[in-house]
């Protein structure tokens, strides 16, 4: 079975800041993962994945990853941070497509500072 | 494009009634829907992954006969909650895919249920 690990479930960065969401997952094969966020009381919009072509991915709004099979490792980064970009960010992992259920990790909240 | 809604975005009902919530993809046909439950600061649990015109498949732990669900067309899911308590209150978020957009869960804005 995969699943997903967010290290630090809250994250505070200036404004302008680098930021830097960590997740680390475990698979049996190779897997298919994704970063989402979610701002108040609503769904989740997807800001990149990684389906197992070009190991740095990146997404809207600035936002990168990067898969590094070694360290089992999809952490996302921004070099700048916006006010805009304070929400809940999810990590998920699929396996035999990218269309299949996906397991969450438990979430970062990301503050931005002014 | 790719646009799922859901509806209603927010009900309360008294405890013992059913709730019917709506998940529509919009755009795109939706070949699978997946039906989540997020709890307050928690992450989304899968409860269940219908299919059009087939019985869902629901997880463990989740009691298919108090979460009804029915994807009856390419475009519409529907999850009924039956006879719900105030410990079904929770955030209900739908997603769907469809083989031709590679693949992606696009999410509805969920719907949040109070139970009274």
């Amino acid at each position: 079975a995969q699943s997903v690990t967010q290290l630090g479930s809250h994250v505070s960065v200036s404004e302008g800041a680098l930021v830097l969401l960590r997740c680390n997952y475990s698979s049996s094969v190779p897997p298919y993962l994704f970063w989402y966020v979610q701002y108040p009381n609503q769904g989740l919009q997807l800001l990149l994945k990684y389906t197992s072509a070009a190991t740095l991915v990146k997404g809207i709004n600035g936002f990168e990853a990067e898969f590094k099979k070694s360290e089992t490792s999809f952490h996302l980064t921004k070099p700048s941070a916006h006010m805009s970009d304070a929400a809940e960010y999810f990590c998920a992992v699929s396996i035999g497509t990218s269309g299949s259920r996906l397991t969450f990790g438990e979430g970062t909240q990301l503050t931005v500072n002014p | 494009g790719a646009v799922v809604s859901q509806h209603p975005s927010r009900v309360i009902c008294k405890s013992g009634t059913s709730v019917k919530i709506e998940c529509r993809s919009l755009d795109f046909q939706a070949t699978t829907m997946f039906w989540y439950r997020q709890f307050p600061k928690q992450s989304l649990m899968l409860m269940a992954t219908s299919n059009e015109g087939s019985k869902a498949t629901y997880e463990q732990g989740v009691e298919k006969d108090k979460f009804l669900i029915n994807h009856a067309s390419l475009t519409l899911s529907t999850l009924t909650v039956t006879s719900a308590h105030p410990e079904d209150s929770s955030f209900y978020i739908c997603s769907a895919i469809t083989r031709g957009r590679g693949d992606t869960q696009y999410f509805g804005p969920g719907t949040r249920l109070t139970v009274l």
